[in-house]
């Protein structure tokens, strides 16, 4: 199995601009999970969706960030625009029906500049 | 509520001791208990679960860990540590009523020197 793939790998964009961030879930998984890392905060969860759903997006820090999910094999988070503060490690996961052990991304570093 | 917490931000320990890892947990239910491990740069990767059973869980790399009830504790060990054990770990629970939703700790960095 190929894992959970996300891309870019890193990106490094202006402030203001907008920013896609890419994943893939293990094929058979129906739970997708959206994570921020930074420094000061840890493992932040954003937002996961259920068969394609959004289930829980009280992470999301404010409207500038968006997520879709729409089919099982892809999910985008957004951030529109982006603010130096963005700047941190996303991390993508993938799990059987939320309950089980998720399985990570490699991660997108993303710098704004 | 779920809640983890992992005592020390960073844990030294000379290559071929033992090494253990901190973590103890509070949810209003019956907890699910997990460790990952981050190498830089590079996502989380699962080593050990406890949903039930024997409080003695075993996972890759030689890591084990033991789920304490009483003291609301899943403490990660490894009898004999390597160098490529440096890495940062991390604590995770769900309590069985709240679907999918991981608590993690702030993570644990552990050095192992030759």
């Amino acid at each position: 199995d190929a894992g959970v793939i996300q891309s870019p790998r890193h990106e490094v964009t202006e402030m203001g601009q907008e920013v896609t961030l890419r994943c893939k879930p293990i094929s058979g998984h129906n739970s997708l999970f959206w994570y921020r890392q930074t420094m000061m905060r840890g493992l932040e969860l954003l937002i996961y969706f259920n068969n394609n759903v959004p289930i829980d997006d009280s992470g999301m820090p404010e409207d500038r960030f968006s997520a879709k999910m729409p089919n099982a094999s892809f999910s985008t988070l957004k951030i529109q625009p982006s603010e130096p503060r963005d700047s941190a490690v996303y991390f993508c996961a993938s799990s059987l029906n939320g309950q089980e052990t998720q399985y990570f991304g490699p991660g997108t570093r993303l710098l704004v500049l | 509520a779920q809640s983890v917490a992992q005592p020390e931000d960073q844990v030294n320990v000379a290559e071929g001791n033992p090494l253990t890892v901190k973590c103890t947990y509070s949810v209003s239910g019956n907890p699910y208990l997990f460790w990952y491990v981050q190498y830089p740069n590079r996502g989380l990767q699962f080593l050990l679960k406890y949903i039930t059973g024997d409080n003695l869980v075993k996972g890759s790399y030689g890591f084990e860990a033991e789920f304490n009830k009483s003291q609301t504790s899943f403490h990660l060990k490894k009898p004999s540590a390597l160098v490529s054990d440096s890495a940062l770990y991390f604590c995770a629970v769900r309590d069985d009523g709240s679907w999918g939703k991981f608590q993690f700790g702030a993570g644990t960095q552990v050095v192992v020197t030759p």
